[in-house]
């Protein structure tokens, strides 16, 4: 299994309170993404990253940011959480941004705003 | 823009049936297509992946053929297992889109004894 550690894997939270969640990964993978998955969405892209201090949105990017100050680490803010945000957050990985790369994908964190 | 559908599910199968879930795709150019698949209460692993038209992937029974005339992807498995009972979800991703995926809605499949 690749190395991919998100913390942490439930949170409950109230609305308007900042929210950081952290993916932590032992590949030394180049690229990492942060997904949330909600029923009849599939997967949505939220941020993800290309290298150390280089991010760039994704599909969903509206009231999240993100930081990469170290190659292993990629966190994911709520800046002011809300019950929309209430969702299944996973992490990615992958080496390269090729076609026939393969993503890999932590356990997920289960966010309930309230 | 790149978008991806997939079948309604849920999906109830016998055990041994054979199974079928529909995806299509519309993108530019020529993307890779994959095949993800979810356990219940895990992350999501491949399951297998074409990166150009009339490819074929297949991996533990499953396959899907990449047909670009029909812009398809389907899964298919001759004969299902209760531990196939999972969210199965298609995706693609473009070389210019820095490994995003772009995923349909999942479907999930349970298969009883």
């Amino acid at each position: 299994d690749a190395g991919i550690t998100q913390s942490p894997r439930h949170k409950v939270t109230e609305t308007g309170t900042p929210v950081t969640l952290r993916c932590h990964q032992t590949e030394n993978h180049r690229y990492m993404y942060w997904y949330r998955q909600d029923p009849g969405h599939g997967l949505r892209l939220i941020h993800y990253s290309y290298g150390v201090k280089d991010t760039d949105k994704g599909e969903v990017s509206d009231g999240y940011s993100v930081s990469r100050s170290k190659t292993e680490d990629f966190l994911l803010t709520l800046e002011s959480a809300t019950s929309s945000q209430t969702s299944v957050y996973f992490c990615a990985i992958s080496e390269s941004p090729g076609p026939d790369t393969e993503a890999f994908f932590g356990q997920g964190t289960r966010l309930t705003v309230v | 823009g790149n978008s991806v559908t997939q079948m309604e599910g849920p999906v109830t199968l016998s055990e041994e049936a054979f199974l079928t879930i529909n995806c299509t795709y519309t993108a530019t150019g020529y993307p890779s297509l994959f095949w993800y698949v979810q356990y219940p209460g895990e992350g999501l692993q491949l399951l297998l992946k074409a990166t150009k038209a009339d490819d074929k992937g297949s991996n533990k029974g499953f396959e899907a053929t990449y047909r670009k005339e029909t812009t398809s992807f389907h899964l298919e498995k001759g004969s299902v297992q209760v531990s196939d009972s999972a969210v199965y979800f298609c995706a693609l991703t473009h070389s210019s889109n820095t490994g995003k995926l772009i995923f349909g809605q999942g479907t999930t499949l349970q298969v009883k004894p």
